[in-house]
């Protein structure tokens, strides 16, 4: 079983809905992030999250917000969707090393998410 | 300036070559550095670190040059297999102990039989 998985793998959705993405981990990481990805663009940070109670903004949070319900599960909203949001979604987990090192981030496998 | 810049490619070479990316970042506050791999519509894989002594790990080569500020990775010997997009990513470190990733926009590299 993949040790970052996402639901759904693939929306479309319509402008003005709310949408909500799920990212599970069974890695027992503290950290969880969610990036979206852009032809040319690169992966963009939308929120960060470095235990249960801590959420963070990223680079691109306006018109997204999170909940951290467990260790294991993040999940990013979409409270009213527009079609630039349309993007490949990915969740990742990292490991909290001592003195604040982070090393690997794993990633889940992506949700492609289509907004007419 | 861009926080992470590589050139987008296309690389094309042919199997058994030898083929170097470059990468720059800005931010000289900047810790940890790495190369991510990331496959035709599948998330990014960490490949390698890359630490200021340089590493090697099989194929593979990453070099770090902190004055210059830029990162480099050499693949040699190209397999049909190491087709992907390579991933420049940078790591800096946010007040006493939190850092995130910073990626670059990656390099495509294609190698053909």
């Amino acid at each position: 079983d993949a040790d970052v998985t996402q639901t759904p793998r693939n929306r479309i959705t319509k402008t003005g809905k709310r949408i909500m993405l799920e990212c599970s981990q069974t890695k027992g990481h503290d950290r969880m992030y969610w990036y979206r990805q852009d032809p040319g663009l690169g992966l963009r940070l939308i929120y960060y999250s470095f235990d249960v109670k801590d959420i963070n903004k990223g680079e691109i949070s306006d018109g997204y917000s999170v909940s951290r319900q467990a260790q294991a599960k993040f999940s990013l909203s979409l409270e009213s969707a527009i079609p630039n949001q349309t993007a490949l979604y990915f969740c990742a987990t990292s490991e909290s090393w001592g003195q604040g090192r982070i090393e690997t981030q794993y990633f889940g496998p992506g949700t492609r998410l289509l907004v007419l | 300036r861009k926080e992470v810049e590589q050139d987008p490619g296309p690389f094309n070479v042919p199997e058994g070559a030898t083929v170097a990316f470059n990468c720059t970042y800005s931010n000289s506050a900047s810790q940890s550095f790495f190369w991510y791999r990331q496959d035709c519509r599948k998330e990014p894989k960490l490949l390698m670190s890359v630490y200021s002594s340089g590493n090697e790990d099989g194929r593979f080569t990453a070099q770090l040059n902190r004055a210059s500020q830029y990162i480099s990775l050499l693949i040699r010997d190209s397999k049909l297999s190491d087709s992907a997009t390579y991933l420049c990513v940078v790591m800096l470190q946010l007040g006493g102990s939190q850092g995130n990733l910073i990626f670059g926009k990656g390099t495509k590299l294609s190698v053909k039989p």
